[in-house]
């Protein structure tokens, strides 16, 4: 059981440069969201997905777009990266009904820098 | 709209206990969590509590819900210097799966 895969782990990309980071899991999860760390500003929510085909704005969405073609795969795609863009992205799974087990699965995160 | 705050440091001595503090502001949040970053790693779930709830005991670990003043805090007993990490509260309103984040505190364990 693998749980919620990140790829890459680490990316340079040159400003106006396009790319995708990669976000799997294999726990069935419905909801599915992307976060990225700043110091001192903690996580903020980018997108999120209850479900495949559904996908929403999260705090701070400008400059990345997002897809839920099925359950397992979350990807988030920078259009035209900017140095404002540099950070530690991470991606998270979890149901999305009440009870025990509400608990969200991370990625170990991808640290992207935009020169 | 929904905040979450937390300060951003904590240095104990090995052995003691640590509090770490988080207010937020929405009132239908259900569960607070309370995650943990090791450096260079994702998130893992420490404890959580349902908002129903005032108090929550897991071996070394208490958690406290004060929810007139929407204050949670965990306290880890004899703190350890592999305990050193940051430390992050969330809460989850009514919307599903989404979780808010406070800033995180880390907690810097000295021998």
């Amino acid at each position: 059981n693998a749980g919620v895969t990140q790829t890459p782990k680490f990316q340079v990309l040159k400003t106006g440069q396009s790319m995708t980071l990669q976000c799997a899991q294999d726990m069935n999860h419905e909801y599915m969201s992307w976060y990225r760390q700043d110091p001192g500003m903690g996580l903020r929510l980018i997108h999120y997905s209850v479900g495949a085909g559904i996908t929403d704005q999260g705090e701070v969405p400008n400059g990345y777009n997002v897809s839920r073609s099925t359950t397992e795969d979350f990807p988030l795609r920078l259009l035209s990266a900017a140095p404002s863009q540099t950070s530690v992205y991470f991606c998270a799974s979890s149901d999305v009904g009440t009870g025990m087990n509400t608990e969200a699965f991370f990625g170990q995160g991808t640290r992207l820098t935009v020169v | 709209g929904e905040d979450v705050e937390q300060s951003l440091f904590l240095s104990v001595r090995e052995g003691d206990s640590s509090v770490i503090n988080c207010t937020y502001t929405d009132s239908s949040s259900t569960y607070l969590y309370w995650y943990k970053q090791e450096p260079g790693a994702g998130l893992q779930l420490l404890t959580y509590i349902f908002s129903n709830m005032d108090m929550k005991q897991d071996q070394r670990l208490t958690v406290l819900l004060n929810k007139k003043d929407k204050h949670l805090s965990l306290r880890i007993a004899d703190t350890q210097t592999g305990d050193s990490a940051i430390y992050f509260c969330a809460e989850r309103g009514n919307q599903g799966g989404k979780l808010i984040f406070g800033q995180g505190t880390e907690l810097s364990v000295k021998p």
